[in-house]
């Protein structure tokens, strides 16, 4: 079965710029997803098809993916951004989530 | 604005079974496919199951496959998930949330999700 890989735990400085991978085969010929989930709330969509935003993501959110990666960038990242990032792909009529990072912003 | 409300969650012994509803509203529900998602405790996300906008196609994963049943009525804007043989392993916070499109496409993301509904299977 496929799968997505995360690093556990991501942390950053306010104001520096977060990056948080996923990783899976030949994950750049599929389109992946990013959801954003603070603690107590339900996800919400951050990034689709590899690098949209959806309306009312703030800018300083970003997706890449490319060969075996996929990548969020958070650039200024905030003390708001905190929170729980899971990629999401698809594959085999089966959706696909990551395992999840915890970003933490010192 | 799109709002989507489970419930139908609760504490259910191993091998009954439960059925979740998800009250969707503020979209032209007909039009998407729509899908369940849950999370067990202090865990990730785990896709559960999908449906097209018409209801005539339906996907599960391996895990509830042969278990679960999803369902829609779109005149009533409802998504059900009916859950049987349940086992410890299903216990989770339950989330219902809307596809872009009205099949299940080989392009997929879930905007928005729902509040969620927690089934504890325990005895």
């Amino acid at each position: 079965s496929y799968e997505l890989t995360q690093p556990p735990s991501v942390s950053v400085s306010p104001g520096q710029p977060a990056s948080i991978t996923c990783s899976g085969d030949k994950l750049g010929d599929k389109y992946a997803c990013w959801y954003q989930q603070r603690p107590g709330q339900s996800p919400v969509l951050v990034i689709y098809q590899d690098n949209k935003r959806p309306s009312g993501i703030p800018e300083r959110f970003s997706g890449s993916n490319s060969g075996n990666t996929a990548t969020l960038t958070i650039s200024g990242t905030q003390a708001m951004d905190e929170a729980d990032y899971y990629c999401q792909a698809w594959d085999s009529s089966t959706v696909v989530f990551g395992g999840g990072t915890k970003l933490t912003v010192l | 604005e799109v709002q989507l409300l489970e419930s139908g969650g609760g504490l259910i012994q191993p091998g009954g079974s439960l059925r979740l509803s998800c009250a969707a509203s503020g979209f032209t529900f007909s039009s998407y496919a729509m899908t369940w998602v849950r999370q067990g405790p202090g865990k990730g996300l785990e896709w559960v199951s999908a449906i097209s906008g018409s209801g005539d196609d339906t996907y599960y994963a391996d895990s509830v496959k042969g278990r679960f049943t999803i369902s829609r009525d779109n005149s009533k804007n409802t998504l059900s998930l009916q859950m049987n043989s349940l086992r410890a392993e299903d216990t989770a916070v339950y989330y219902c949330a809307k596809e872009p499109y009205p099949q299940v496409a080989i392009v997929r993301w879930f905007d928005p999700w729902g509040q969620g509904t927690l089934v504890t299977v325990s005895s």
